[in-house]
């Protein structure tokens, strides 16, 4: 079946340090790759995501990610973050095809002054 | 503005009672997407219709849920019998297919006391 896994459960960073979340999956064939956020209390937003093309991906917020087929791998990445992005961080990859997004159990972000 | 729409935001109710949870797609989307979010499991997709048609509700316990697309505009979860395990965030999201992203809406918070 196939799976996310985000390896980090919480991270805390201070206001203006560089964030990576990892994210790698299971599938081996061709997938599309999502990251979402999720701010406390509120529904899941999408950041970004990528389907063909440049595997580096910008999205909104400052936020970036970068497939690399060869590690399975989508991590997000932001050089500087903020105070506001403290919040719940989702992978989530479909199959190319007609299958639903399956979700990574999420990477919850602080960052404190 | 788009956006999914999903009713009651809160709902608490007894062991044993009915829940339905409702959901408004955005126009023009043909998918329609149920998750369940808890602290433990993270999230996970309880069922999936395109066109209205029912496509994956594995992961729903078939015998107290169930899922249903009465016409392309509503979207309904229904728990009958409801258990004090059923307590979490109820999502449910839209979206075309061939898929891009499902867009998810403020969700339901169940709580079977």
């Amino acid at each position: 079946a196939q799976s996310v896994s985000q390896h980090n459960h919480h991270v805390i960073l201070s206001e203006a340090a560089s964030l990576e979340l990892g994210c790698n999956y299971s599938y081996g064939g061709t997938v599309n790759l999502f990251w979402y956020v999720q701010y406390p209390g509120q529904h899941l937003q999408l950041l970004l995501k990528y389907f063909s093309g440049d595997p580096l991906v910008k999205g909104i917020k400052g936020f970036e990610a970068e497939f690399i087929k060869s590690k399975f791998s989508f991590n997000l990445r932001k050089p500087s973050v903020q105070w506001s992005d403290t919040a719940e961080y989702f992978c989530a990859v479909s199959r190319s095809g007609n299958t639903p997004l399956v979700f990574g159990k999420g990477t919850r972000l602080s960052v404190i002054a | 503005d788009a956006r999914v729409t999903q009713t009651p935001r809160h709902k608490v109710t007894e062991m044993g009672q009915e829940v339905t949870m409702r959901c408004q797609p955005i126009l023009g989307h043909n998918t329609v997407f149920w998750y369940r979010q808890t602290m433990m499991q993270g999230l996970e997709l309880l069922a999936y219709f395109r066109n209205r048609a029912p496509l994956d509700d594995s992961g729903m316990p078939k015998d107290r849920f169930s899922a249903e697309m009465p016409d392309a505009t509503l979207a309904t979860l229904k728990i009958q019998p409801s258990e004090p395990r059923d307590s979490a965030v109820y999502f449910c999201a839209s979206g075309l297919s061939p898929p891009t992203e499902a867009f998810f809406g403020q969700g339901t918070r169940l709580t079977v006391v």
